[in-house]
């Protein structure tokens, strides 16, 4: 079957560090996304992994290891505007393909 | 560069009618997908289309329908409605490049409520 997993909720402090997991099962592998949500509002693309390894993009930061079917999001110096649902995605296929298996989400709350 | 534009942005329908809610491509995407999304839930994948034909298709009844018209955009529609298709419907548009999936712009949605 098809399982993505990541926490629910989060808090964290603005101008802290937080890292929000993600562990997937999926019969195909083709990259992991991370979209970020505002209520109300579309998913927005913030990084991409398809090899094992860290990538860094300003604050945020996405690690992948394949072999244990785990990635994390990292965000660093928090905002109030980083407050929102962050989407961890799967693309299950090969080629273009607009496919994507989704997790649950994880609401991050950040407080002054 | 113009983004993905959905409409309505929110409709009321009752159960057993029927919907049709449209999108418009980002320019230069030729890929339309369609995700629905309840309410605390990540999206899920009902379909997709490039070159006006469907290219995939998630765990979804026929009932769900959807087109895509030379112009790359597309509509997706719901027959019969029952209470548990409310849900925000989001399109996302893609290029057409080969090998590496290729991110997905995602329109702010339609929220449908079934009554």
């Amino acid at each position: 079957g098809q399982n993505i997993d990541q926490p629910t909720e989060m808090t964290a402090t603005e101008g802290a560090i937080v890292q929000i997991n993600c562990t997937y099962q999926t019969s195909g592998f083709n990259g992991l996304f991370w979209y970020q949500q505002h209520a109300g509002e579309a998913p927005t693309f913030l990084s991409y992994n398809v090899l094992d390894g860290l990538e860094e993009k300003g604050r945020f930061s996405s690690f992948l290891s394949r072999s244990k079917g785990y990635s994390y999001l990292l965000l660093k110096e928090l905002q109030m505007k980083d407050s929102a649902s962050y989407l961890c995605a799967v693309s299950p296929g090969s080629g273009n393909t607009g496919k994507l298996i989704f997790g649950q989400g994880t609401t991050l709350q950040v407080k002054p | 560069e113009t983004g993905v534009t959905q409409s309505p942005t929110h409709l009321i329908k009752t159960r057993g009618q029927q919907v049709t809610l449209r999108c418009s491509s980002q320019s230069g995407h030729n890929t339309v997908s369609w995700y629905q999304q309840a309410l605390g839930q990540g999206p899920q994948f009902i379909f997709q289309y490039y070159r006006e034909e469907e290219n995939g298709r998630g765990n979804f009844p026929p009932r769900f329908s959807g087109l895509q018209f030379p112009n790359y955009s597309s509509e997706l529609n719901v027959n019969a409605l029952e209470l548990d298709d409310s849900a925000l419907y989001l399109c996302a548009s893609s290029g057409a490049g080969r090998g590496a999936p290729n991110v997905l712009t995602f329109g702010a949605g339609s929220r449908l409520t079934v009554l």
